[in-house]
Formats: C-alpha cells, sequence, structure tokens
C-alpha cells in the first residue's frame, strides 16, 4: 500500500558522532521526499527535502540521500548534538497527499 | 508573524459530543493538511486540501469531517462517530502539493 517505512525504531549515537536515519518508501508515484524532526509535544519541523530527479542533497550539518532503484532515504547528521535528539520522520508525496513513516527515536549519548 | 496556528492546545470533551478543532494559516498556502498522532506512533493522515473549496480523505478519515471555506481556514470536526477520538492532532500547511508543510503546534484532545 501506500507507506513509508523505517528500519529502526531508535538509534543510539554518541555525541559528536554521525548519525544515520534510514527511510523505506514503498509508493513509485512519489516524486518528493522530505524529513521532519519532532520534539516531544511539539508539530514536526522541517530538516531538508528531496526531489526524484536528485540522489543527494545537503543543508547545514544535514545530507539526505535517495536511491530510487531500492526505494531508500537516508537523513546523515554530522556531529551528532544533543539537541538532535528527537523523532525523525521520512515523508513522501504520492498522488498530491504527504505520507509520514513510523519515526525513529534518535537518541544521544554523553 | 506568519505562521500556521492551532488551537486550543488541550481540549477535553465528553464522550459523545462533537468537537472541532481550529487550523488558520496566513502564509497564502494552497493545500492544508490534518494529521493524528497516537503515543509513540507517525502521524496518519486524516483529510487534505489541496485548493479552497476542495478536500479529499485520507487514510483515517472516518468519523471526521471538515471544511476549506476559506484559504486561511480548516477546521476539522470530530464527530460522535470517531470510536477513538483522543489524540494529538496535527495541522499543516504547504505552498503546493510539492513543497514542504509547516506544522502548527497540535492541539491535544482528550475524550472522557
Amino acid at each position: 500500500g501506500e507507506s513509508v517505512g523505517l528500519h529502526l525504531p531508535t538509534l543510539s549515537v554518541q555525541e559528536g558522532d554521525n548519525s544515520i536515519i534510514n527511510c523505506a518508501y514503498s509508493n513509485s508515484a512519489s516524486d518528493y521526499f522530505i524529513w521532519y524532526k519532532q520534539e516531544s509535544g511539539k508539530g514536526p519541523q522541517f530538516i531538508i527535502d528531496i526531489r526524484s530527479n536528485m540522489d543527494k542533497r545537503q543543508g547545514q550539518r544535514v545530507t539526505v540521500l535517495l536511491n530510487k532503484t531500492v526505494k531508500h532515504l537516508s537523513l546523515q547528521i554530522a556531529a551528532t548534538q544533543p539537541g538532535d535528539s528527537a523523532v525523525y520522520f521520512c515523508a513522501e508525496n504520492p498522488h498530491g497527499k504527504i505520507i509520514f513513516g513510523k519515526g525513529t527515536r534518535l537518541h544521544i549519548l554523553p | 508573524d506568519g505562521g500556521i496556528t492551532q488551537s486550543p492546545k488541550y481540549l477535553f470533551r465528553k464522550e459523545g459530543q462533537n468537537v472541532t478543532l481550529s487550523c488558520e494559516q496566513n502564509l497564502n498556502h494552497d493545500a492544508m493538511y490534518w494529521y493524528r498522532q497516537d503515543p509513540g506512533q507517525g502521524l496518519r493522515l486524516i483529510y487534505y486540501s489541496q485548493i479552497v473549496n476542495d478536500f479529499q480523505k485520507g487514510d483515517i478519515a472516518e468519523g471526521y469531517s471538515v471544511s476549506r471555506e476559506k484559504k486561511e481556514s480548516f477546521p476539522l470536526t470530530v464527530t460522535s462517530a470517531q470510536k477513538n477520538p483522543t489524540a494529538f492532532y496535527l495541522c499543516a500547511s504547504s505552498i503546493d502539493r510539492n513543497t514542504e508543510a509547516f506544522f502548527g503546534q497540535g492541539t491535544r484532545l482528550t475524550v472522557v
């Protein structure tokens, strides 16, 4: 069906290390993908997006990779900081709607 | 300030009562969305609207209704037909279907 899934529900990373959060999507009609960060009790915040005509996009400390062959997205966070602790969602846009995956909780170890 | 506003932040209702959640945006966005989030879960799409006076059902529309009479407003009514209405409700808007959505801060609805 139209869904976006995640490989790991929780990811623990040492402060200062790089984090990699993975996402599998299933809808071939999706041509736009977004990563969001959600802190407890708040609405999701946009981090970075990528369109299907690209395979990599970089932002400040974040990089999104898109592999259309295997329908896989990843979010890389460089030099993870305590403020990065949150739930991260990937989302896709099949047929004009935005569909979210279940999320990965990123836990930062001191 | 430009943004998307949901009100109220917390809402309590008795079982069997309909309740309407407000969502207003002054970003001049065409598209608006309603999501439901249960504890420890992702966001599930209830309804979405790509343009004023038009809206479509999402994945879990049963027990909910919406209207889009004005571009800036997309209220969600949780009806008594919704079997498990207690949840965190999030509204979002985007310029169009192919741009990122911006979210409000959510309304936490508790039905007792």
